[in-house]
């Protein structure tokens, strides 16, 4: 089942503009990712917000997580149109006390026009 | 540091087939997580290696399977290829803590005919 979905599921935006991003998540956790993913590549972690943590900064990146409605957003400032890419949120859940069976929302897809 | 390799990085095969993919995670990573990525069904986990041990495993069927070696290194086989196994699949590492992100290879793109 889906546990993290992310909203809009396709955003275009100019050069300079902000994008903002969101995730819903479903049950309990103790983190959320963001992962970045372009065209037919591997995905590369953004940020990680823990539980108790409310907002937090790298770069122009800002994340936000709300426990009690379950949901996440990912704003990027001043965008770059090398910041075209998908945008997952991502809830780790897994069985022994591990973190690592991510479940990984559809996704955002952000295309920045210079 | 290296990062996460993955090989090979395109394979086409036929229905009925198996296939291994590799994966040399980040040195001193510890743990390896395998997904598959369609674009119907998005990003699914397939299962994660610990010190050669299979911590958890995602909803897939018995002919996906995978090993994890003593250096970390990890395969992952698929048997009797199907047409819908056509996908990405990605390998990732971490050092197996909890708030330690994933750090994922390019991807095997694997077609299946």
């Amino acid at each position: 089942s889906q546990q993290g979905e992310e909203d809009p599921q396709a955003l275009s935006i100019q050069e300079g503009e902000n994008a903002t991003m969101n995730c819903s998540y479903k049950t309990s956790i103790n983190n959320l990712q963001w992962y970045r993913q372009n065209s037919g590549r591997g995905l590369v972690h953004l940020i990680l917000i823990r539980s108790n943590e409310r907002e937090k900064h790298s770069g122009r990146l800002r994340v936000t997580l709300d426990t009690s409605k379950k949901s996440s957003s990912l704003l990027i400032t001043a965008s770059r149109a090398a910041d075209t890419a998908s945008y997952f949120c991502a809830t780790p859940s897994g069985s022994g006390g591990s973190n690592y069976k991510l479940t990984f929302g559809k996704g955002t897809l952000l295309t920045v026009n210079p | 540091k290296a990062g996460v390799t993955q090989t090979p990085r395109y394979l086409i095969k036929t229905r009925g087939q198996q296939v291994t993919l590799s994966c040399s995670p980040i040195s001193g990573h510890r743990s390896v997580s395998w997904y598959q990525q369609t674009p119907g069904q998005g990003l699914q986990f397939l299962f994660e290696y610990f010190s050669e041990t299979q911590r958890n495993k995602g909803n897939f069927p018995g002919r996906f399977s995978g090993r994890q070696f003593s250096n970390s290194r990890s395969e992952m086989n698929v048997s009797t290829l199907e047409l819908g196994d056509s996908a990405l699949y990605l390998c990732a590492s971490s050092p197996g803590q909890l708030h330690s992100p994933l750090h994922f290879g390019n991807g095997t793109r694997l077609t299946v005919t």
